[in-house]
């Protein structure tokens, strides 16, 4: 089978840096990919990896480590706007997208 | 805006009764995929179609169904419908079968009374 973790809630408060971990258990793994999603909202895509190594974009950057099984989403410059969950997913080669259930992202001034 | 749309926004119905929600993909991209989110929950992987052709399935129960038509354009029938299928539904599409990148709807939130 497949799955993955993440914490449930994360806090912090504006201006610092965030990390939010994910781990996965899966066969035919592709990549990991990170999306955010505002109450109310849709999901948005935020990074993807396929490598090992370190992706940045802007004040979000995304790392896997594929011997680890392990990823994370790092958030730098907190900003109140960043408040929102937090998704990553595991493609895999069979077509779908399996996402964690989540990670709540409450950040305070 | 993600350029996936999908209707209705809402939609409020009542157990046993059946409901279609549509989802048009943007411009160029032939695979469409459906999810479920209940409150405060993730997001539950339905069903993927690829360019007319069902291509993978997850946790769907056999009261739902999907098509995608030769537009590209999908529709999610739900039938018989019970107080626990409330919840949101989003279609994503993405460019080919999509282990990167999926742009998501607004998504239809359904209300079964």
């Amino acid at each position: 089978g497949q799955s993955l973790e993440q914490p449930s809630e994360v806090t912090a408060v504006e201006g610092a840096i965030v990390q939010i971990n994910c781990t996965y258990q899966t066969s035919g793994f592709y990549g990991l990919s990170w999306y955010q999603q505002h109450d109310g909202g849709a999901p948005t895509f935020l990074s993807y990896n396929a490598l090992d190594g370190l992706e940045e974009t802007g004040r979000f950057s995304s790392f896997l480590s594929r011997s680890d099984s392990y990823g994370y989403l790092l958030l730098q410059e907190l900003q109140m706007k960043d408040s929102a969950s937090y998704f990553c997913a595991v493609s895999r080669n069979t077509d779908k997208l399996i996402f964690g259930t989540g990670t709540r992202l409450q950040v305070f001034p | 805006d993600s350029g996936v749309t999908q209707t209705p926004k809402h939609l409020i119905t009542a157990t046993g009764q059946r409901v279609t929600l549509r989802c048009s993909p943007r411009s160029g991209d032939l695979s469409v995929y459906w999810y479920q989110q209940s409150l405060d929950q993730g997001l539950q992987f339905l069903i993927h179609y690829y360019n007319g052709e069902e291509r993978a399935k997850g946790n769907i129960l056999e009261r739902f169904s999907a098509q995608q038509f030769p537009d590209l354009h999908s529709e999610l029938n739900l039938s018989s419908l019970e107080l626990g299928d409330s919840a949101l539904y989003f279609c994503a599409s993405s460019v080919n079968r999509g282990q990167e990148t999926q742009y998501f709807g607004p998504g239809t939130r359904l209300l079964v009374l």
